[in-house]
C-alpha cells in the first residue's frame, strides 16, 4: 500500500482565514482524492484530481471555496478558503493502489487533517 | 447515483465473540467494487477487506470475511473471534468507474458508519 503524508495534522483557525492542507504520496499516482469527514459523520468526496489537468468536484463542492493543487505525481494540496465553523471537519485525502488496471480499484487514506473554525 | 446504507448505528460485542456488521447498497451498475474500512479512534482510515462484484466467492482475510449476495445487494462483514483492537467506526463502500481528464479512476460512495465497541 501507498505511505501517505498530510500536513498539518491538526489546525485551530479564525473564521474568514484559509487553509492550506498538503498531501504527499510516496510513489508516483495518476489521480489523488480530497474527502471532506464533518463531526460524527461519513466521508464526502469533494473533488478528485488529476495531474496535468484541473480537479473534478462533486456536487456542492466548488473550487473558489476549495482549490486544488496538483503539481506533481507525489503532491497535491487542498484549500480551504474563507472558512467558517462550518467547515470544521476531517479533511483526507486517498490514492488509487498501484498495480494493475484491476488492483487500483482500491483506495489508501491519509492520516487526515482534523480542521477546527472558531 | 449509488447509495449506501448501514442501518445498524452501533453494535458491540464481547472479546472473543463473533459479530456481523450489515450493509445493503443500491445500483444500477453490474461491474463494481465493495470495501468496508475501518476507523479507529486515531482516524486513519484502515482497508479491512475487499469484493469484487464478478466474483461469488466471499473475500476473507484472517478474522474478517464478507457475506456477499449481489441479487439481494447486501454487503455484510463478520468479524471472528472480536479483539479490543477491533473497536472502531466501520464503514461500507461501494467503488465504480469514473473517467476524468481522459483517465479512469474508482469512486467511492460511504455508507454512514458503524460504531463497533469490543467488551472485555
Amino acid at each position: 500500500s501507498a505511505v501517505i503524508s498530510q500536513k498539518p495534522s491538526r489546525d485551530i483557525c479564525q473564521r474568514g482565514t484559509s487553509l492550506t492542507i498538503q498531501c504527499q504520496v510516496d510513489s508516483q499516482v495518476t489521480m489523488m482524492f480530497w474527502y471532506r469527514q464533518q463531526p460524527g459523520q461519513s466521508l464526502t468526496l469533494i473533488a478528485t484530481a488529476n495531474q496535468g489537468s484541473e480537479a473534478t468536484y462533486e456536487s456542492g463542492f466548488v473550487i473558489d471555496k476549495f482549490p486544488i493543487s496538483r503539481p506533481n505525481l507525489t503532491f497535491s494540496t487542498l484549500t480551504v478558503s474563507n472558512m467558517s465553523p462550518e467547515d470544521s471537519s476531517i479533511y483526507l485525502c486517498s490514492v488509487p493502489s498501484s498495480g494493475t488496471l484491476l488492483t487500483r480499484e482500491t483506495q489508501y487514506f491519509g492520516p487526515g487533517t482534523r480542521l477546527l473554525v472558531l | 447515483a449509488q447509495t449506501v446504507t448501514q442501518s445498524q448505528p452501533e453494535m458491540s460485542v464481547q472479546e472473543a465473540e463473533t459479530v456481523t456488521l450489515s450493509c445493503t447498497y443500491d445500483t444500477s451498475e453490474n461491474n463494481y467494487y465493495l470495501f468496508w474500512y475501518k476507523q479507529p479512534p486515531s482516524r486513519q482510515m484502515i482497508l479491512v477487506i475487499r469484493q469484487e462484484a464478478y466474483k461469488q466467492q466471499n473475500a476473507t482475510e484472517n478474522r474478517f470475511s464478507v457475506n456477499f449476495q449481489k441479487a439481494a445487494k447486501s454487503f455484510s462483514l463478520k468479524i471472528s473471534d472480536s479483539q479490543l483492537g477491533d473497536t472502531a467506526m466501520y464503514f461500507c463502500a461501494f467503488m465504480k468507474q469514473e473517467y476524468a481528464g481522459g483517465t479512469s479512476y474508482g469512486k467511492l460512495t460511504f455508507g454512514q458508519g458503524t460504531i463497533l465497541t469490543v467488551h472485555p
